[in-house]
């Protein structure tokens, strides 16, 4: 069985400031891994994904994410935060020995708060 | 374009009411599902259809019951609906193992 890990519920920083979200995973072999938003009253957004490569990925808004197999982590980064970043962050995993049907395990969330 | 649409994106229905939200995605996906979030946001998958065969099926009441005419659509159709079935219902779509799942907009489902 794959799963998630969000440590933080909610994360508040000042605008600015250099934001990281947590994510850690459990697959059983080789992760695909995904990060998601989600806006209030929206559907989720697809930020970036790691498949194999270069363990830095870029994504979609200046966010970026590391993906560490030695810790089973795939944290979420972006070097200046903005009011406008501030939703909820999904982490989701997907096990490669899986079929093309099998979906996503998502983490609970974090609440990502910017502060001007 | 939109890429997934569901419809509707509201619906307040009463206890013991069957009712149905479509999903259409014209991305050329050969893969479509449905996700459930509950109250505390939380995501879990529902159903998974690949060419229109049914590939997942979580532990989900028999009221729920997916549908896929074709490769394009996935319907959702819940019998005798109970006040926790009240949640958000995404649709989503993807072409292959590693590749992005696309996400519908959701529909808000509130049974009183």
């Amino acid at each position: 069985a794959q799963s998630v890990a969000q440590p933080e519920d909610q994360v508040n920083v000042a605008e600015g400031n250099p934001l990281t979200v947590k994510c850690t995973y459990s697959v059983s072999g080789n992760p695909y891994l995904f990060w998601y938003v989600q806006y209030p009253n929206r559907g989720l957004q697809f930020l970036l994904k790691y498949i194999t490569g270069d363990n830095l990925v870029k994504g979609s808004y200046g966010f970026e994410a590391e993906f560490n197999k030695s810790q089973t982590s795939f944290h979420l980064k972006k070097p200046s935060a903005l009011v406008s970043d501030s939703a909820l962050y999904f982490c989701a995993v997907r096990d490669r020995a899986g079929g093309g049907a099998d979906g996503l395990t998502f983490g609970k969330g974090t609440h990502l708060i910017i502060q001007p | 374009d939109t890429a997934v649409s569901q419809t509707p994106k509201y619906l307040v229905t009463q206890m013991g009411n069957d009712k149905s939200i479509k999903c259409e995605q014209n991305l050329g996906h050969d893969t479509m599902y449905w996700y459930k979030q509950d109250s505390k946001k939380f995501l879990k998958i529902m159903f998974s259809y690949n060419n229109k065969e049914l590939i997942i099926n979580e532990t989900v009441p028999n009221r729920f019951s997916p549908k896929s005419p074709d490769k394009a659509h996935l319907n959702l159709h819940i019998n005798s609906l109970e006040l926790g079935d009240s949640a958000v219902y995404f649709c989503a779509s993807s072409q292959g193992a590693g590749n992005t799942i696309y996400f519908g907009e959701g529909s808000w489902l509130t049974v009183v």
